[in-house]
């Protein structure tokens, strides 16, 4: 069956410092990569998403690169800052149904 | 940018009480809803999805008869929690799939706390 696997957490980082946040899976097929952030009190947001090998996904500075060669979608960003904070869901979305499969979540906390 | 909203956002009720979450879909036609279920400090758990016109499909372990999911619309999905009980307390989070350009974008809401005393 389809898993995501994230590292654990929660990591605590100094403002603009740089941010890596691993992501391994495994699914059956082509998968579609996602990573979602949940800022505190709120819903999901998409951040950015990947639909096949080697695409790049990126948002508000965060990037993520699909490498099928280690299954991963590793999320990264140069220079975080404070208002970054966040609870970062990593998902993958496999076959022709629409479900997704979430990590646990990792808590990113950003000290001024 | 596709907006989802939910209502209530905060709900506090009686054991034996039922509740009603709504769902919308504020800007495009959603044929497909999902319900989740998070727990503190936890991932989504999926607990359904729902079709446009069609019954709700129940993960396993998830009660059908607790948890009554309606999509009666393309914008419009309920979740009511049937005679709830403090262990039904929890953060529930519904989206909806998008489909652009034959690709598929699911939007969440900002979620729902309940709180059942």
């Amino acid at each position: 069956g389809n898993s995501v696997t994230q590292m654990e957490g929660p990591v605590t980082l100094s403002e603009e410092a740089f941010l890596t946040i691993n992501c391994t899976y495994t699914a059956t097929g082509y998968p579609s990569l996602f990573w979602y952030v949940q800022y505190p009190g709120e819903g999901l947001q998409l951040l950015l998403k990947a639909t096949k090998a080697d695409d790049k996904g990126s948002n508000k500075g965060f990037e993520a690169t699909y490498r099928k060669e280690t299954t991963s979608f590793h999320l990264e960003k140069g220079s975080v800052q404070v208002s970054d904070s966040a609870v970062y869901f990593c998902a993958l979305r496999s076959g022709a149904n629409s479900k997704l499969t979430f990590g646990k979540g990792i808590t990113l906390s950003v000290r001024p | 940018g596709a907006v989802v909203s939910q209502h209530p956002s905060r709900v506090i009720c009686k054991s034996g009480t039922s509740v009603k979450i709504e769902c919308r879909s504020l800007d495009f036609q959603a044929t497909t809803m999902f319900w989740y279920r998070q727990f503190p400090k936890k991932s989504l758990m999926l607990m359904a999805t729902s079709n446009e016109g069609s019954k709700a499909t129940y993960e396993q372990g998830v009660e059908k008869d607790k948890f009554l999911i309606n999509h009666a619309s393309l914008t419009l999905s309920t979740l009511t929690v049937t005679s709830a009980h403090p262990e039904d307390s929890s953060f529930y989070i519904c989206s909806a799939s998008e489909s652009r350009g034959g690709l598929e974008t699911q939007y969440f809401g900002p979620g729902t706390r309940l709180l059942v005393l």
